[in-house]
């Protein structure tokens, strides 16, 4: 089975900056890779698809990149609504497995 | 608007069954593949099962594999989880979400969970 491993596993940020999460695969995934948002008491909500697709609806402060094993989830100009849990996801024909989460406090 | 309404959690002791219900509406569900997804008190998501578009296949994660057992009703726009053995460590919310439909997206819609609780 995959694997997939977030880094960090949390982080201190303020209002104003750029954060970089870092998910890696234990195997390729290509471009089979998703990232997610969950704030506390709440369901996920869906950022961006396919490694760089940016969600209908998602601020455009939110991008991804990255193919293969190593994946990316910047966030440029951190805003108070960003703080929160971050969980890369990929999606295979098989299976889906999620990175353990970042969680991004002030 | 896409809703998932999820149903069925509850108090259990180990070793007994569980059936959950995800009431699907706001889009065609058999052109979608749905999955269930649970995260423990304090921990992170962990995917549960998926099941495709005519419900003929599932796939699971090794810790439920032969107790769980994914299913759906394309009539009633329905997907279930049938759970049996319960353990300690199933313990969690369980989350119903929409996946793939060839678009490139998954999980792309979630219910808002349902608890299930295995303690004696």
């Amino acid at each position: 089975d995959i694997q997939m491993t977030q880094s960090p596993s949390s982080l201190s940020a303020s209002v104003g900056d750029r954060v970089t999460i870092t998910c890696r695969a234990s195997q390729s995934v290509s471009s089979w890779l998703a990232w997610h948002q969950q704030k506390p008491g709440k369901a996920p909500k869906l950022l961006i698809y396919k490694a760089s697709s940016l969600e209908s609806g998602v601020p455009s402060r939110f991008s991804g990149s990255g193919s293969g094993t190593e994946f990316t989830l910047t966030i440029t100009s951190l805003q108070p609504d960003d703080f929160a849990t971050y969980y890369c996801h990929h999606y295979g024909t098989f299976s889906r497995a999620f990175g353990q989460g970042t969680k991004v406090e002030i | 608007e896409v809703q998932l309404v999820e149903s069925g959690g509850g108090l259990v002791q180990p070793g007994e069954s569980l059936r959950l219900s995800c009431a699907a509406s706001g889009f065609n569900f058999r052109s979608h593949q749905m999955s269930w997804v649970r995260q423990a008190p304090g921990k992170g998501l962990e995917w549960v099962a998926n099941i495709n578009y005519g419900g003929s296949e599932g796939s699971y994660v090794d810790s439920v594999k032969g107790r769980f057992t994914i299913s759906r009703d394309n009539t009633k726009n329905s997907l279930f989880l049938q759970m049996s053995s319960l353990r300690a460590e199933d313990t969690a919310v369980y989350y119903c979400a929409r996946d793939w439909d060839g678009s490139g997206r998954s999980l792309d819609y979630w219910g808002q969970g349902t608890l299930v609780t295995v303690s004696s």
